[in-house]
């Protein structure tokens, strides 16, 4: 089965610095999304991105994160500058063309680590 | 608002036993509910899930949970657990006018031989 790849599996960055996830959608995907976990919580939506905009961001999507599709296969999230709170583990995920909720694919994640 | 409650972080089961995991939702409007699954050092991945219809919905690996709205649950079942089974298990809720998923915190299954 295709596959969503994240890169890194874990990354560690000092508070106040800027950091980049990245991720590579299933190819021929259309709808990309971030999601996070911070340890012992729920996973969260932070955004969903469709033809090269935000479709839906929820409160946590401030003015520090942004998203990106730099090229024709990745899909990126950057924090501008991280704080501790921002530890968590992100997952991106990506679907192809139809109705709304057909099958998420995520990707294993990347674990970020502020201190 | 949508929200789920997952009751019970960690379930242990004995291999071959009958896997239960509960989920409860609340919605607003007319949920879609799924269960994503997530083994050891990988992504989530869906199981099974309800849109519209059959309330008894089956999925992958011997799974299946039902839609009962008369109790907003969505509890998932398996009748007889394998040690493959052990992995993280997450419900979710969404709608027809959205495309956000909302997780619930997630049950630990254990399954020992």
């Amino acid at each position: 089965e295709p596959e969503v790849t994240q890169t890194p599996s874990h990354q560690v960055t000092q508070m106040g610095q800027e950091v980049i996830l990245r991720c590579v959608p299933i190819s021929n995907h259309l709808y990309f999304y971030w999601y996070r976990q911070i340890l012992g919580q729920k996973v969260e939506f932070l955004v969903s991105f469709y033809n090269n905009e935000i479709s839906e961001k929820s409160e946590i999507f401030d003015d520090q994160f942004s998203v990106e599709r730099p090229d024709g296969s990745n899909f990126t999230l950057k924090i501008r500058s991280t704080k501790l709170e921002d530890s968590a583990m992100y997952f991106c995920a990506s679907r192809g063309e139809g109705q709304l909720n057909e099958k998420l694919f995520f990707g294993s994640g990347t674990q970020l680590s502020v201190l | 608002a949508q929200s789920v409650t997952q009751l019970g972080s960690h379930v242990s089961v004995s291999e071959g036993a009958l896997v239960l995991l509960r989920c409860n939702y609340s919605s607003s409007v007319p949920p879609y509910l799924f269960w994503y699954v997530q083994y050891p050092n990988q992504g989530l991945q869906l199981l099974l899930k309800y849109t519209t219809g059959a309330t008894l919905v089956k999925g992958i690996n011997g799974f299946e949970a039902e839609f009962k709205k008369s109790e907003t649950s969505f509890h998932l079942t398996k009748p007889s657990a394998h040690m493959s089974d052990a992995a993280e298990y997450f419900c979710a809720v969404s709608s027809y006018n959205t495309d956000k998923l909302i997780f619930g915190t997630g049950t630990r299954l254990q399954v020992f031989p």
